[in-house]
């Protein structure tokens, strides 16, 4: 059973450059959150899609956008990234329906902005 | 607003030692709680969760936490650390919103095992 895949694992941009990330969710699951973790802090909410839209947002400018597909998978998209954007971000699954709550992370992807 | 406080940044235990590391919440209603480890560079692990029930709450790796209502607070603990421990602990809650969830963490515990 797949857990929760990011692709890439490490990239590195340059400043006003845009980005994209990528998650597929485990198995079973419909619901794709993201979050930024920047070093020595805890995640931090992005957004939540469910059904294709965003369902939930987090306290992050419109430069971060987001989209889901129909098989689930999800992008992370960002927009004219400045250095403070350099962080692990991470991708987590889960299902209203499931009888646990809770996420299913994935390892995450690493970017560096330059 | 509701959130969860970890008050310790770094803890260092000596390996076999026994270990607590703290986690307080803010929530009005009874919470949703997760304790997650994270190695560097890695993803989250779910350690263990509670959702109602027997406040003592077992997870993997040999970890426990206890949920006490009147002290908002949720503590993990392991008996006897080994050295594979050392990693970055994270408490959480889960805060639903017009019917979604969303996790919300701490800031973060980091645990040091000596030798």
């Amino acid at each position: 059973d797949a857990g929760v895949t990011q692709s890439p694992t490490h990239l590195i941009k340059t400043r006003g450059q845009q980005v994209t990330l990528r998650c597929s969710p485990k198995s079973g699951h419909d619901t794709v959150s993201w979050y930024q973790q920047a070093l020595g802090q805890g995640p931090q909410f992005i957004f939540q899609y469910y059904e294709e839209e965003e369902r939930q947002r987090g306290n992050f400018p419109d430069r971060f956008s987001g989209h889901q597909f129909p098989n689930y998978s999800s992008e992370l998209n960002v927009n004219a990234l400045w250095l403070g954007d350099s962080a692990l971000y991470l991708c987590a699954s889960s299902s209203p329906g499931a009888t646990g709550y809770g996420y299913t992370f994935g390892s995450g992807t690493r970017l560096t902005v330059v | 607003a509701q959130s969860v406080t970890q008050p310790d940044i770094h803890i260092t235990v000596s390996e076999g030692a026994s270990l607590e590391l703290r986690c307080n919440y803010s929530y009005g209603a009874t919470p949703y709680l997760f304790w997650y480890v994270q190695s560097p560079g890695q993803g989250l692990q779910l350690l263990l969760k509670y959702f109602s029930g027997d406040t003592l709450v077992q997870g993997i790796k040999g970890f426990e936490a206890e949920f006490k209502r009147s002290q908002s607070s949720f503590n993990l603990r392991k008996p006897s650390v080994h050295w594979s421990d050392a990693a970055e602990y994270f408490c959480a809650v889960v805060l639903f919103s017009g019917g979604y969830q969303k996790v919300t963490f701490g800031i973060g515990t980091k645990l040091q095992v000596i030798p």
